[in-house]
């Protein structure tokens, strides 16, 4: 099974503030690498596709890049609704494997 | 606009047997993969089943293998999981998901969930 580490777990941030988060598959898994936000006691949110390709309806401040089995997540001006927890996800082969998640929080 | 409704989640106790059901509308069900994702209280995204467009392949978690059952009624436009021999370990909130195809591609509508509860 591929593992997906994400980094770091969790970050505390101030509303303005420009933000990245890590995703490192334990293989090379090309770009078949997607972002998901969830908020509390929500559904998970599709985010960005094929590493950097943004889903309909999602605002350019988020951005993605990477290949191969380092990627990043990137918002780049971070507003309260933004607040959430967000996943990578491996698509390249099965099993799917999520990354842990990273919590953002307000600092 | 794209609907996924789950539904058939609840409490039931360990070794008894649950169907999940996922209602879909707003798109031509029958083009596209879908999943079964799940999330344990507390804790992280957790990938269960897939089953592709035409019913015609399948893969599971090896946490659910020979326990659980993907199938879907592309006349019905509804997905299915057949949950046997329920653990304690399968409570969670259990998602439908959309893909657009089952090999390399990718979710992008998610359901709102239905939680089940293993529990004695």
């Amino acid at each position: 099974d591929i593992q997906m580490t994400q980094s770091p777990s969790s970050l505390s941030a101030s509303v303005g503030d420009r933000v990245t988060i890590t995703c490192r598959a334990s293989q090379d898994i090309s770009n078949y690498l997607a972002w998901f936000q969830q908020k509390p006691g929500k559904a998970p949110k599709s985010l960005i596709y094929a590493a950097s390709s943004l889903q309909s309806g999602v605002p350019s401040k988020f951005s993605g890049s990477g290949y191969g089995t380092d990627f990043t997540l990137t918002i780049s001006s971070l507003q309260p609704d933004d607040f959430a927890t967000y996943y990578c996800q491996q698509y390249y082969s099965y099993p799917l494997t999520f990354g842990g998640g990273t919590k953002v929080e307000i600092k | 606009q794209v609907q996924l409704v789950e539904s058939g989640g609840g409490v039931v106790q360990p070794g008894r047997s649950l169907r999940l059901s996922c209602v879909t509308s707003g798109f031509t069900f029958s083009s596209y993969a879908m999943h079964w994702v799940r999330q344990a209280p507390g804790k992280g995204l957790e990938w269960v089943a897939v089953i592709w467009f035409d019913g015609s392949n399948t893969y599971y978690a090896d946490s659910v293998k020979g326990r659980f059952t993907i199938f879907r009624d592309n006349s019905k436009n509804t997905l299915f999981l057949q949950m046997n021999s329920l653990r304690a370990e399968d409570t969670a909130v259990y998602y439908c998901a959309r893909a657009i195809r089952g090999w390399r591609g990718y979710i992008d509508y998610w359901g709102q969930g239905t939680l089940v509860t293993v529990s004695s």
